[in-house]
């Protein structure tokens, strides 16, 4: 069955610089998205991109964070300048676009956990 | 605006006993609700879905009913086993927004045999 893969499995960076985290979505998914789980807190969403573009984004994605499809099968999330705070299993995930809208479940990877020092 | 509330866990439960996790949300509109499971060091997991009222979702003997009077999607499972102990999460999609979901602050489950 396919599967959406994250890389890496653990990521440790120092506060203050940039962090690129890596997603590679189901190949005919075309809904991605990002969300975060702090450690003991719940999933909480980020961002949601469709069609090349930011369809939503939470109060949490600020000017700090960016995210991008740089080819056909890779969507990252990229944070510019990391803090104490953005310490968290981050996840990435796909929807399929087809009938059911957002009945359609999302698929998840499973997880970069982000360690910032 | 949207968000979902689960009981607080951890459930501890012996083998073959019945399970219930509640879970109760507040949304506009007609959400799509679902059940998420993560199994430790795993990704979240599509457990089941429902995606109207009175719509029952089931996978794995788990079942859950979609209850818009009571905005509630309780899950259930008539007997459970070592291998569901796991965290559950409810979660929500609401109507016409992108499907992203919003999610319940998850409820671990373990069951001894």
């Amino acid at each position: 069955e396919p599967e959406v893969t994250q890389t890496p499995s653990h990521q440790v960076t120092q506060m203050g610089q940039e962090v690129i985290l890596r997603c590679v979505p189901i190949s005919n998914h075309l809904y991605f998205y990002w969300y975060r789980q702090i450690l003991g807190q719940k999933v909480e969403f980020l961002v949601s991109f469709y069609n090349n573009e930011i369809s939503e984004k939470s109060e949490i994605f600020d000017d700090q964070f960016s995210v991008e499809r740089p080819d056909g099968s890779n969507f990252t999330l990229k944070i510019r300048s990391t803090k104490l705070e953005d310490s968290a299993m981050y996840f990435c995930a796909s929807r399929y676009s087809g009938t059911g809208g957002a009945g359609q479940p999302q698929h998840f990877g499973d997880g970069t956990r982000l360690s910032i020092l | 605006g949207n968000s979902v509330t689960q009981m607080e866990g951890p459930v501890t439960l012996s083998e073959e006993a019945f399970l219930t996790i509640n879970c109760t949300y507040t949304a506009t509109g007609y959400p799509s609700l679902f059940w998420y499971v993560q199994y430790p060091g795993e990704g979240l997991q599509l457990l089941l879905k429902a995606t109207k009222a009175d719509d029952k979702g089931s996978n794995k003997g788990f079942e859950a009913t979609y209850r818009k009077e009571t905005t509630s999607f309780h899950l259930e499972k008539g007997s459970v086993q070592v291998s569901d102990s796991a965290v559950y999460f409810c979660a929500l999609s609401p109507y016409n927004q992108g499907g992203k979901l919003i999610f319940g602050q998850g409820t671990e489950l373990s069951v001894k045999p």
